[in-house]
């Protein structure tokens, strides 16, 4: 067990349909990362949060959101779903202390399936 | 824009001997480098990591080894075992600017026995 845990663990949904991911993080990490694996891809980087903003943004499609709650667990929103939205969606945390290497700790994932 | 390359989608190698897994990156302000494994229903795991004004990071059977100019970094287990069979990736970490943590598609190393 990493710590930071992520829910559902496995979801199928239609397309145009919308869903949410959560993500709690570890005990004392402020930052909150999303990251999506489509098959045979690497991570794809999504969005950072850092104790409730938003910190930096990566590939995130418009019809993608994500916020990260003053409990610091963060949601990650996806909607007007399409096929190619079919991925494993990872939430890693990080207590972010700067400088120094930021060591990532990644929940499980969620597998997303859009029929 | 793949910041963050591997090349080599698998590797094979024999239980005992040397596996060499490569990455090599375009941007040179990048500070620090990580390597992250995954086994299968797992999210990845912090390998090791090393600061861009190092050249070299040992820890264990795990080396990683940085050469700038070339803009390519490597890791080396020695001995492998079977245990270490997993999908690993590198990452490269921006931390002035615009933040950025990008990541590799991966080399899914298997050892054999």
């Amino acid at each position: 067990d990493s710590g930071v845990t992520q829910t559902p663990k496995h979801l199928i949904t239609a397309t145009g349909q919308r869903v949410t991911l959560r993500c709690s993080p570890r005990s004392g990490d402020l930052s909150v990362y999303w990251y999506q694996q489509s098959l045979d891809q690497g991570l794809q980087f999504l969005i950072q949060y850092y104790n409730g903003e938003e910190r930096a943004k990566g590939n995130i499609l418009e019809r993608f959101s994500a916020q990260q709650f003053p409990d610091l667990h963060s949601e990650l929103n996806l909607s007007s779903l399409e096929l190619g939205d079919s991925a494993l969606y990872f939430c890693a945390s990080s207590a972010h202390r700067l400088p120094g290497a930021n060591v990532l700790t990644f929940g499980a994932g969620s597998r997303l399936t859009v029929l | 824009d793949q910041q963050v390359k591997q090349n080599s989608p698998s590797l094979s190698v024999q239980e005992g001997r040397i596996s060499i897994l490569n990455c090599d990156y375009t941007n040179s302000m990048f500070d620090y480098f990580l390597w992250y494994k995954k086994y299968p229903a797992e999210g990845p795991t912090f390998l090791i990591s090393i600061s861009s004004i190092k050249d070299k990071n040992e820890d264990g059977r795990f080396t990683v080894f940085l050469n700038k100019s070339a803009k390519h970094l490597s890791l080396h287990i020695v001995p492998s075992q079977p245990g270490d069979s997993a999908v690993y990736f590198c990452a490269a970490l921006l931390t002035s600017g615009t933040y950025k943590y990008i990541f590799g598609t991966g080399t899914r190393l298997k050892v054999l026995a």
